[in-house]
C-alpha cells in the first residue's frame, strides 16, 4: 500500500549550492520512478522520471540516480535557487500487482537560504 | 502540455452538505484519473482510481458512498463529498494519466482545500 509520512525530513542549503535529496524505495519489483515537487498549497509538479533499466537521467538542472542494488533513488539539483524551496516526493510504480498506482515516499522539505 | 485543473480551489461548507470537486485534463485525454487526500506534512493518500466510463476503484478504508466519483469523459472527473463532516476537511488533489501509449506519468491538479464547519 501507499506509505504515509508522519513527519518531513528537512534539507537546508545555501542558494547556489547543489542539493541532493535521497529516497529509499520499498519494492524491488518497481520499474518506474518519479520525482515530484510540491510547493505549499499546490499540487505536486512532475520533475523527472527514470525507468529501472537506467541508472541515471538528466534534466535541466536536475539529475536522478537509481541504485537498484540498495533500492535507493536520489535527486540532485544544481545551483539551487530560492524557487526550488518545496517538498520533494519520490514515487515508485511496481511492475505488477497494483494497477500501476504510485507508491509515495515520505517527502523531504528543501529550504534554500538566500 | 499535460495541464490538469481543479475547481474550486477552496471551498467552505456547512456540516451535512455535499461538495463537488471537478478535475479536468486540459490538453490531453485522461483514460485514468486518481483522487488523493493529503494531510499537513504528509504524503498523498490515494482514495480511488477512476477509468473513463467505468466505476471507480476505491482504496481500502475509503467509503464509496461518502466519496462519489464520476469519470464521465476523457477530460473530466468529479469527486463529491456527501454529507460532509468536519473530519472531511482536507486538501484534495486529483491527477490524470493518459494511459499506456501516452505514458504512465500522473499529472496533478492544483488541489482543492475543503473546510467543513
Amino acid at each position: 500500500g501507499e506509505s504515509v509520512g508522519l513527519h518531513l525530513p528537512t534539507l537546508s542549503v545555501q542558494e547556489g549550492d547543489n542539493s541532493i535529496i535521497n529516497c529509499a524505495y520499498s519494492n524491488s519489483a518497481s520499474d518506474y520512478f518519479i520525482w515530484y515537487k510540491q510547493e505549499s498549497g499546490k499540487g505536486p509538479q512532475f520533475i523527472i522520471d527514470i525507468r529501472s533499466n537506467m541508472d541515471k537521467r538528466q534534466g535541466q538542472r536536475v539529475t536522478v540516480l537509481l541504485n537498484k542494488t540498495v533500492k535507493h533513488l536520489s535527486l540532485q539539483i544544481a545551483a539551487t535557487q530560492p524557487g526550488d524551496s518545496a517538498v520533494y516526493f519520490c514515487a515508485e510504480i511496481p511492475n505488477a500487482g497494483n494497477n500501476r498506482k504510485l507508491i509515495w515516499g515520505l517527502g523531504t522539505s528543501l529550504a534554500v537560504n538566500p | 502540455g499535460a495541464v490538469v485543473s481543479q475547481h474550486p480551489s477552496r471551498v467552505i461548507c456547512k456540516s451535512g452538505t455535499s461538495v463537488k470537486i471537478e478535475c479536468r485534463s486540459l490538453d490531453f485525454q485522461a483514460t485514468t484519473m486518481f483522487w488523493y487526500r493529503q494531510f499537513p506534512k504528509q504524503s498523498l493518500m490515494l482514495m480511488a482510481t477512476s477509468n473513463e466510463g467505468s466505476k471507480a476503484t476505491y482504496e481500502q478504508g475509503v467509503e464509496k458512498d461518502k466519496f462519489l466519483i464520476n469519470h464521465a469523459s476523457l477530460t473530466l472527473s468529479t469527486l463529491t463529498v456527501t454529507s460532509a463532516h468536519p473530519e472531511d476537511s482536507s486538501f484534495y488533489i486529483c491527477s490524470a494519466r493518459e494511459g499506456a501509449e501516452g505514458g504512465e506519468t500522473q499529472y496533478f491538479g492544483p488541489g482543492t482545500r475543503l473546510l467543513v464547519l
